[in-house]
């Protein structure tokens, strides 16, 4: 089945720094990703559609110049976290849909866990 | 985007048949039911995905009414390890975003 993979699986960082979240899709390939953030008992809450190749799409409310989106290639999304603050301590998600199959299922990542000291 | 209601919550005991219903209320006709499962600290899984009618596979069953309205998800003989929290999406046809509700948190007892 199709895999995407999310690196690193954890990471923590001091208040100030940026941290940047790789999502790859392994098997297949992806013109669109999503990035999710959940926090602690909560859904998930969708922050940026990813498009390869061009800029991404924010949902309302999520900063865009706080949170970089680059949707280099077919098979990888980036995420970075600048500037983070304790309070963008979080649970973040991707997850892709195949561009080579006629189906609605979103393939997700396992998760990368930031704490931001 | 047609929102989802699901149960916040719900109880059940290992060997059990579990049912948990979602409403969807203005579903489009072009979108499909799609249901995924999520442990702690790890991204969702997809279950299962239907546009009418039933539709199986080897962990779980979808109903879905004529109207389209509402779809059940069963989970035959749960375990222990079915304890999760079940996302119930509808997924719009032109294939741009989703958006999860609230999830129903399904806990097995022994």
């Amino acid at each position: 089945g199709a895999v995407v993979s999310q690196h690193p699986s954890w990471v923590i960082c001091k208040s100030g720094t940026s941290v940047k979240i790789e999502c790859r899709s392994l098997d297949f390939q992806a013109t669109t990703m999503f990035w999710y953030r959940q926090f602690p008992k909560q859904s998930l809450m969708l922050m940026a559609t990813s498009n390869e190749g061009s800029k991404a799409t924010y949902e309302q409310g999520v900063e865009k110049d706080k949170f970089l989106i680059n949707h280099a290639s077919l098979t990888l999304s980036t995420l970075t976290v600048t500037s983070a603050h304790p309070e963008d301590s979080s649970f973040y998600i991707c997850s892709a849909r195949d561009s080579g199959r006629l189906s609605y299922e979103q393939y997700f990542g396992p998760g990368t866990r930031l704490t931001v000291t | 985007l047609a929102k989802t209601t699901q149960p916040i919550s719900m109880d059940s005991y290992e060997g059990q048949e579990v049912n948990i219903t979602c409403s969807h209320n203005n579903i489009a006709t072009n979108d499909y039911i799609t249901w995924y499962q999520q442990f702690p600290s790890q991204g969702p899984r997809f279950i299962i995905q239907g546009y009418k009618t039933k539709v199986t596979n080897e962990v779980a069953s979808l109903f879905i009414p004529a109207d389209r309205k509402s779809s059940t998800l069963s989970l035959p003989r749960v375990s222990l390890s079915d304890t999760a929290v079940y996302y119930c999406l509808v997924e719009d046809s032109s294939a741009s975003k989703i958006i999860f509700g609230s999830g129903t948190r399904l806990s097995i007892r022994p």
